[in-house]
């Protein structure tokens, strides 16, 4: 019964490799979203799409693309792996897109060697 | 531009001591403030969240925020810690229409 759930879990990769992380959301929610959280545990936003469509692309290198193909899914797929990229990604959802409660899911720590 | 902040980064105290996480916000216009928890390797939870009405909220877990529209503020309360409370603790709040910004977040180590 996980609300959002993203895959996988975790992902160590080689610098230049191209990789996806996958979330779906089981909330019946209309709004994604995928956040970046540094080794700091800064968090930050990246994407949002609503009902499929892009409503937020924040200054995010083009390496970097979301692909959602129904309301539950949202996937992000990254080109090029950089070290920098190394971080743990977090998918959440919302009901809608204006300022909801956000729900997150269990974060997938992405590994760049 | 428009943010979160969090103070004292790391905090360190023993259980059942009294805990305030403070959070200021810097924009004007309709606020909406949450307080998230991230135990250690888990996803981000909500403790408690201000959208309108009585400004003193009541969370899960023994958690309480109060917003203080004059001071920008929306600090968080718990009157008496347990070693279960070690985590990681996030202020945000929107801006725009729906971006969410969050503070740095602060370290709380509770020592049994």
């Amino acid at each position: 019964d996980t609300a959002v759930s993203q895959t996988p879990k975790y992902l160590v990769t080689q610098m230049g490799n191209d990789k996806s992380i996958k979330c779906e959301q089981n909330l019946g929610h209309d709004t994604m979203y995928w956040y970046k959280q540094d080794s700091k545990k800064f968090l930050k936003i990246m994407f949002s799409y609503n009902n499929k469509e892009l409503i937020i692309n924040e200054t995010v290198p083009n390496r970097f693309s979301p692909k959602s193909p129904d309301k539950a899914h949202l996937n992000l797929h990254i080109n090029s792996l950089e070290l920098g990229d190394s971080a743990v990604y977090f998918c959440a959802s919302s009901q809608a897109a204006y300022r909801n409660e956000q729900f997150f899911g269990p974060g997938t720590r992405l590994t760049v060697l | 531009a428009q943010s979160v902040s969090q103070h004292n980064h790391h905090v360190i105290l023993s259980e059942a001591a009294s805990l305030e996480l403070g959070c200021n916000y810097s924009y004007g216009g309709t606020v909406n403030l949450f307080w998230y928890v991230q135990y250690p390797g888990q996803h981000l939870q909500l403790l408690l969240k201000y959208f309108s009405g009585d400004p003193l909220v009541k969370g899960i877990k023994g958690f309480e925020a109060e917003f203080i529209k004059s001071k920008f503020s929306f600090n968080l309360r718990k009157p008496s810690v347990q070693w279960s409370d070690t985590a990681e603790y996030f202020c945000a709040g929107f801006y725009g229409n729906n971006r969410l910004a969050f503070g740095k977040g602060n370290q709380v180590v509770v020592i049994p």
